[in-house]
């Protein structure tokens, strides 16, 4: 069974920084593209970032690029996410998601919430 | 900016069939955008139903289904049910290699 278990959530002032992960299980993590979709409060899903099987290409969205980094771990079968310059808008639960066929997500963890405030 | 539009809010009978859409605020979707949808209700993570435009996920079932109507990406369920009340959200795959989420359709069952 796939799981997907994220962690590192918590609560930062503005202009500081956070570290999530995800553990993964159930399936060869090397393989699969990863990915990061975050929810604010009472709001829709937004794509964040996504890396590639062995860690060499990411893409992020314009709202995080240049203050997130996705990385990874295959020994570890862990996806990262580094946080930094946190604004208030990117209070959210962050998900992790498997990538899938046809460019798709296909398994997502229950998500780890950060929240930004001063 | 590229921005991925769904309906707010729907509403559909028990039984009843809707359609719920997909669409750019600039162009149409095809399929080499690559269209999925998911299904989230409250507290939850979100469920994938549809990938690859029309492609169910494992285990969901045939009364989901997905297409391109038109200019859109459109997901229809057929005989709703009670426990379909949810929200769905489409993603769109970018040629600049990245995804970009609909803000999402409240589906109501009554």
């Amino acid at each position: 069974e796939v799981q997907l278990v994220e962690s590192g959530g918590g609560l930062v002032q503005p202009g500081g920084s956070l570290r999530l992960s995800c553990a993964a299980s159930g399936f060869t993590f090397s393989t699969y593209w990863m990915h990061w979709v975050r929810q604010a409060p009472g709001k829709g899903l937004v794509w964040v970032s996504r890396i590639n099987s062995d860690g060499i290409s990411t893409r992020y969205a314009d709202s995080v690029k240049g203050r997130f980094t996705i990385s990874r771990d295959n020994a570890k079968n862990t996806l990262y996410l580094e946080m930094n310059s946190l604004r208030v808008e990117d209070t959210a639960v962050y998900y992790c998601g498997r990538g899938s066929s046809g460019y798709s997500l296909g398994s997502w963890g229950q998500g780890t919430l950060v929240s930004v405030s001063s | 900016q590229t921005v991925v539009t769904q309906e707010p809010s729907f509403s559909v009978s028990p039984g009843g069939t809707v359609t719920l859409t997909c669409g750019l605020s600039s162009g149409s979707v095809s399929t080499s955008y690559y269209p999925s949808w998911y299904q989230q209700t409250p507290g939850q993570a979100p469920r994938t139903l549809i990938y690859s435009t029309n492609t169910r996920s494992s285990g969901v079932p045939d009364r989901f289904s997905g297409s391109i109507l038109g200019n859109k990406a459109a997901l229809t369920i057929t005989g709703a049910q009670a426990d379909d009340e949810s929200d769905y959200y489409c993603v769109l795959y970018m040629d600049s290699g990245i995804w970009v989420f609909g803000g999402g359709t409240k589906l109501t069952v009554l």
